[in-house]
C-alpha cells in the first residue's frame, strides 16, 4: 500500500521557473526522502530529511518536513529541461529498511 | 560494476509462461530489496535479503513469486504462470550496510515485464 500521496499528480512549468511538489504521509516516520525517476536514469535518491530536521537544502533542491501536519514539500528552483521526471516521496529506510512511496509527481519543464 | 544492473530490460510473456528476472548488485552491498512498480504507480516493496538471507517477503503478492540470492550477490525474481496483473516494472535496489543500518538504498534500471 502506498505510505505517501503527492500533490499535484502533474506540474508542467518554463525553464528557470521554480516548481513545488508536497507530500503528505500517514504514520509516523524516522526520515522521509525524495527519489527522483526518469527514463534515462531509473530511480535515482535525491535528498533525505530526518524527522527532527525542518528543512535541508542540496544544490538547487530544498525540502522542508512539517511533522505534525505529515507532510513535507520538495522546492526545486530555477528549473531547467533535464528536471523532467517523476518526484517520489518514500519512508522508511534505515531501521525500517524497506521502502514506501507515494504516487508520485510528474514534473514537465518546458525549454 | 558502478551500479546496480538488472536483466532483461523488457520482457514480453505470454499468460502462463514463467519468467526469470536478474539483479546484479553494487559490489560487496550487504542488502538487496525488490520493489514492483505498476504503472502510474510508485514502486511498491516486495521482498529483502541482508546478504543470503531472504528476511522479509510479505510484499510478494501470491505464491507463483519467488525470489533468491544464494551466494549472497546475484538474485533472481522469478514468476511462476504469469497473469497480465503481473505486468508492471521490476525494480531491484542494493544498499551497502545491513538491515538497522541508516543507508541510501541505490536502484537498478528495472524489468518492464508485459504479459499478454
Amino acid at each position: 500500500s502506498q505510505q505517501g500521496e503527492e500533490d499535484p499528480q502533474a506540474l508542467s512549468i518554463q525553464e528557470g521557473e521554480n516548481a513545488t511538489m508536497n507530500c503528505s504521509y500517514k504514520t509516523s516516520i524516522n526520515n522521509l526522502q525524495w527519489y527522483r525517476q526518469n527514463s534515462g536514469r531509473g530511480l535515482v535518491h535525491l535528498i533525505l530529511i530526518r524527522s527532527n530536521e525542518r528543512e535541508k537544502h542540496s544544490g538547487r533542491l530544498r525540502v522542508t518536513l512539517d511533522t505534525s501536519k505529515k507532510s513535507s514539500s520538495l522546492l526545486i528552483t530555477a528549473s531547467r529541461a533535464a528536471d523532467t521526471a517523476s518526484y517520489f516521496c518514500a519512508t522508511g529506510g534505515g531501521s525500517n529498511y524497506k521502502l514506501t512511496f507515494g504516487k508520485g509527481t510528474l514534473l514537465t519543464v518546458n525549454p | 560494476g558502478a551500479g546496480v544492473s538488472q536483466s532483461p530490460r523488457y520482457k514480453v510473456a505470454k499468460r502462463g509462461q514463467d519468467v526469470a528476472l536478474r539483479c546484479d548488485p553494487i559490489s560487496g552491498h550487504v542488502s538487496l530489496f525488490w520493489y514492483q512498480q505498476a504503472l502510474g504507480q510508485g514502486p511498491e516493496f516486495l521482498t529483502y535479503f541482508q546478504n543470503e538471507a531472504q528476511l522479509d517477503k510479505s510484499g510478494l503478492p501470491s505464491d507463483r513469486f519467488f525470489a533468491e540470492r544464494p551466494e549472497g550477490s546475484v538474485s533472481t525474481l522469478k514468476i511462476q504462470r504469469t497473469q497480465q496483473e503481473d505486468s508492471a516494472v521490476y525494480l531491484c535496489a542494493s544498499s551497502q550496510l545491513g538491515r538497522g543500518r541508516r543507508d541510501t538504498q541505490y536502484f537498478g534500471p528495472g524489468t518492464r515485464l508485459t504479459v499478454l
